[in-house]
């Protein structure tokens, strides 16, 4: 079964770098998303993505942040300059292929450390 | 403003009991409730959804728009049913981002 990917598992970064978390969705899929989890709190919707445009921003998603579909494949979430804060479990998720399901499948997520 | 509730961090149940998940929600329209489970170390997954109106793994869930919940239920629990659980809200059907719950560990007691 397809399945969402998420590189890397794992990033470590120092406060003020640039990081790139990226996914590659489910190839028939036109929805992409991007959500986070702060340790012990509830997952958070970031960005949605359709049509090669963002579809809908949350509050936490502000300039800091950018996405992008660079090719037919990947999916890339950028963070422009990392605060301590952004530490969380970055998901990406992807909906909307054929036979017109909605349902949203989860990739296994980065953890991101900034130091 | 859209928001989920649960209001259980942590629920122990002995194998063989019923379960019960508690799903709250506020929303002022006609949303899309969903329940995730994360078994460890794997992804989050869809568990069901309201529309479905089916049950997966003994699980069933009812939409009481009246009380506002989305409480997922089984009756008799088995071990492989340890798992964070997280509710889920979509505003609409199709395709909208997901508003999630805090989740609900469920540990199964042998």
């Amino acid at each position: 079964e397809p399945e969402v990917t998420q590189t890397p598992s794992h990033q470590v970064t120092q406060m003020g770098q640039e990081v790139i978390l990226r996914c590659v969705p489910i190839s028939n899929h036109l929805y992409f998303y991007w959500y986070r989890q702060i340790l012990g709190q509830k997952v958070e919707f970031l960005v949605s993505f359709y049509n090669n445009e963002i579809s809908e921003k949350s509050e936490i998603f502000d300039d800091q942040f950018s996405v992008e579909r660079p090719d037919g494949s990947n999916f890339t979430l950028k963070i422009r300059s990392t605060k301590l804060e952004d530490s969380a479990m970055y998901f990406c998720a992807s909906s909307g292929g054929r036979g017109n399901t909605d349902t949203q499948y989860f990739g296994p997520g980065t953890r991101l450390t900034v130091l | 403003a859209q928001r989920v509730t649960q209001p259980e961090k942590l629920l122990s149940v002995f194998k063989g009991a019923p379960v019960e998940l508690k799903c709250n929600y506020s929303y002022s329209g006609s949303p899309e409730l969903f329940w995730y489970v994360q078994y460890s170390r794997q992804r989050l997954q869809l568990l069901l959804r309201h529309i479905s109106r089916e049950s997966i793994k003994g699980f069933t869930a009812d939409l009481n728009k009246g009380e506002t919940s989305f409480h997922l239920k089984k009756p008799f629990a088995q071990e492989e049913d340890s798992a964070m659980y997280y509710c889920a809200l979509s505003p609409r059907f199709g395709n909208e981002k997901l508003t999630f719950g805090t989740g609900t560990r469920l540990t199964i007691i042998p």
